[in-house]
């Protein structure tokens, strides 16, 4: 079974700039998560999508960040404009559902290591 | 969801078990503990999870305190590719969102 999948893994942009990262979850993972790593500490939720529609967004900065899942599958997350505190890895995961289950297991992609210069 | 405490730091002798507590005092009834872990340069891996009972599965068991306020997640027979960063996470039933805390680095040195 494929896993999810990201691109690019490593991103370099200069601050002020725009970058945008790309998600595909799993096959059949109505689920969609995006998470942001910074050095040192745990992943945090920025958003979460059940199929196409946003599920929980309260720790995106929506002044520079949005992200989309427009067919509900694959997503994309945005950076516009990109400050030097987003240096970070930005996660993907899906899982099958969300509310209801107990074993709601997430699958985490292997990351875009973002670099602010 | 409840907060969790962890050691930042454990070692462990390749081969030998190793035990990486959690405090969750203040977990409540509805709460499940969730274990996962996140090798370098890789995105976090679900290892096991339970609500109360003990539990097993082929990575690792899970040891809950009878009164629920801790937990050890037990690796029987560490391997070097079990160095990783490990995090308990208490959620509520039903809902998905994991929030992270720090977690507990385990070095598995041969």
């Amino acid at each position: 079974e494929a896993g999810v999948a990201q691109s690019p893994r490593y991103k370099i942009i200069e601050k002020r700039q725009s970058v945008a990262f790309w998600c595909n979850p799993i096959s059949g993972h109505a689920t969609l998560y995006w998470y942001q790593q910074i050095l040192g500490q745990g992943p945090k939720l920025l958003i979460q999508f059940q199929n196409n529609g946003v599920v929980d967004d309260s720790q995106l900065p929506k002044d520079r960040f949005s992200a989309e899942r427009l067919k509900g599958v694959d997503s994309t997350l945005k950076i516009q404009p990109a400050k030097l505190e987003d240096s970070a890895v930005y996660l993907c995961a899906s899982s099958l559902g969300t509310s209801g289950s107990s074993y709601n297991e997430q699958f985490f992609g292997p990351g875009t290591r973002l670099t602010v210069l | 969801d409840a907060k969790t405490t962890q050691p930042p730091s454990m070692d462990c002798a390749e081969g030998r078990a190793a035990n990486l507590p959690c405090n969750h005092s203040t977990i409540s009834g509805n709460e499940y503990v969730y274990w996962y872990r996140q090798i370098h340069s890789q995105g976090p891996q679900y290892i096991i999870h339970g609500l109360k009972n003990n539990e097993t599965n082929e990575m690792a068991s899970l040891i809950i305190t009878e009164d629920r306020k801790s937990s050890t997640l037990i690796l029987p027979h560490a391997t070097l590719r079990d160095t990783a960063v490990y995090y308990c996470i208490v959620r509520v039933a039903g809902y998905s969102t994991l929030t992270f805390g720090k977690g507990t680095m385990l070095l598995v040195s041969p």
